[in-house]
């Protein structure tokens, strides 16, 4: 299998659950993003992970918690999440000193 | 600081006609420029990319030109299909800035047969 795989495609999950978003990358790129996407809103970046490493956090809610243990999978875990964390949310990979990243589909997350 | 500001959609035409898409940036330095699709229920992907001024990407009959005196990178393609239908995203990658995609709001395309 090639490319970047998330599973699941699909989750609703309530307030109090906890649950796990999962990233796979096959193309032996070495820098993975969370992107969050909404309705009439840009893409937000969440989290970008370089050689492992998380190296950037953009203000998001601890409620979203990301692991990368190791370069080709990604996880996003989530507790109490609100109704307006519903959103369609990406993982991407990259070749650090290259342009150009490869999306996956998305999971579209809605909290009730 | 950098931005990418891309015309609002939708944007409906017929099968067969002439496309543009809008897109101008700002930018400090000389960034890559990028579009990218999203099709309907799917992630996006890598439509074209340009990386210095007066490049041209080119895919799929899509084209754009990286103009740095106007600071655009307009997507155009010479005839629809109606499989063209998606969410078309312009980007920039400024090599400066953690190397972080910058995107504009995206603008939706719908052909009709």
């Amino acid at each position: 299998e090639t490319g970047v795989t998330q599973t699941p495609r699909h989750l609703v999950m309530g307030m109090t659950n906890k649950k796990s978003l999962k990233c796979e990358q096959h193309l032996g790129h070495n820098a993975m993003y969370w992107y969050k996407q909404s309705a009439k809103k840009p893409l937000e970046l969440m989290f970008v992970y370089s050689l492992e490493e998380r190296v950037e956090n953009n203000s998001v809610p601890s409620r979203f918690s990301p692991e990368c243990p190791n370069s080709s999978h990604l996880f996003l875990h989530l507790h109490t999440l609100q109704p307006e964390d519903s959103a369609l949310y990406l993982c991407a990979s990259s070749q650090v000193d290259r342009a150009g990243y490869t999306f996956g589909s998305g999971t579209r997350l809605t909290v009730v | 600081g950098n931005s990418v500001t891309q015309m609002e959609g939708p944007v409906t035409l017929s099968e067969e006609a002439f496309l543009t898409i809008n897109c101008t940036y700002t930018a400090t330095g000389y960034p890559s420029l990028f579009w990218y699709v999203q099709y309907p229920g799917e992630g996006l992907q890598l439509l074209l990319k340009a990386t210095k001024a007066d490049d041209k990407g080119s895919n799929k009959g899509f084209e754009a030109t990286y103009r740095k005196e106007t600071t655009s990178f307009h997507l155009e393609k010479g005839s629809v299909q109606v499989s063209d239908s998606a969410v078309y995203f312009c980007a920039l990658l400024n090599a400066g800035n953690n190397r972080k995609l910058i995107w504009g709001l995206g603008t939706s395309l719908a052909v009709n047969p």
